[in-house]
């Protein structure tokens, strides 16, 4: 398997636009999560899903972010307008809950977003 | 809100030094998991502690979950410029929800 997909690597945009960040997840895996990375945050879980389905959406920081699961094999995070302090290096993880406490979480490599 | 303080946030140190990292919450957490992270990657998971008071070894690295399990240490003999990263730890909270708490990191330097 290829791993956690994620697209695009780097993003630079202007303050006031969309953006829409993409995932693919492993294959077989029924979690899937989206985590936002700073210097002065550390990583932080912003919304994550089971089977397609939102289960917890509390560290999404406005209603100026969104995510979608359409199916299982794609998500989408969309920051709708962006700015200046969304500057920062999203990671999408995905996991197989049915391992337990032992669930390990595969990590992409991250999409870098500036928003000038 | 549970949260997971790691320190010390930064640490510098020789090669073939020892050093230790700790990872502490006010929670009790059903398991806590190790992550190392290098530039422009994302983390990758070194090792999951189930049990209070468990201790797993990996090579030159010792993990430990504390007996209530509420804090956890990762403790690196010999350190070397390999095992420069971000270490960061994270937590299940109780229920198998799936979650994982993240803490802040520590991100470790090793001159040769």
């Amino acid at each position: 398997d290829a791993g956690v997909i994620q697209s695009p690597r780097h993003e630079v945009t202007e303050m006031g636009q969309e953006v829409t960040l993409r995932c693919k997840p492993i294959s077989g895996h029924d979690y899937l999560f989206w985590y936002r990375q700073t210097m002065m945050r550390g990583l932080e879980l912003l919304i994550y899903f089971n089977n397609n389905v939102p289960i917890d959406d509390s560290g999404m920081p406005e209603d100026r972010f969104s995510a979608k699961m359409p199916n299982a094999s794609f998500s989408t995070l969309k920051i709708q307008p962006s700015e200046p302090r969304d500057s920062a290096v999203y990671f999408c993880a995905s996991s197989h809950g049915d391992r337990g406490l032992y669930t390990e979480a595969f990590f992409g490599q991250g999409t870098r977003l500036t928003v000038v | 809100t549970q949260l997971l303080k790691q320190s010390p946030q930064f640490l510098s140190i020789q090669e073939g030094e020892n050093l230790t990292v700790y990872c502490n919450s006010s929670s009790v957490f059903s398991s806590l998991q190790w992550y190392r992270q290098e530039p422009g990657e994302g983390p990758v998971l070194l090792v999951t502690v189930v049990t209070g008071g468990e201790v797993k070894k990996l090579k030159r690295l010792t993990f430990q979950f504390g007996d209530a399990r509420k804090d956890s240490s990762l403790h690196i003999t010999a350190a070397q410029p390999g095992d420069t990263g971000l270490y960061l730890c994270a937590g299940a909270p109780p229920g198998n929800t799936g979650k994982l708490i993240f803490g802040q990191g520590t991100t470790l330097q090793v001159k040769p």
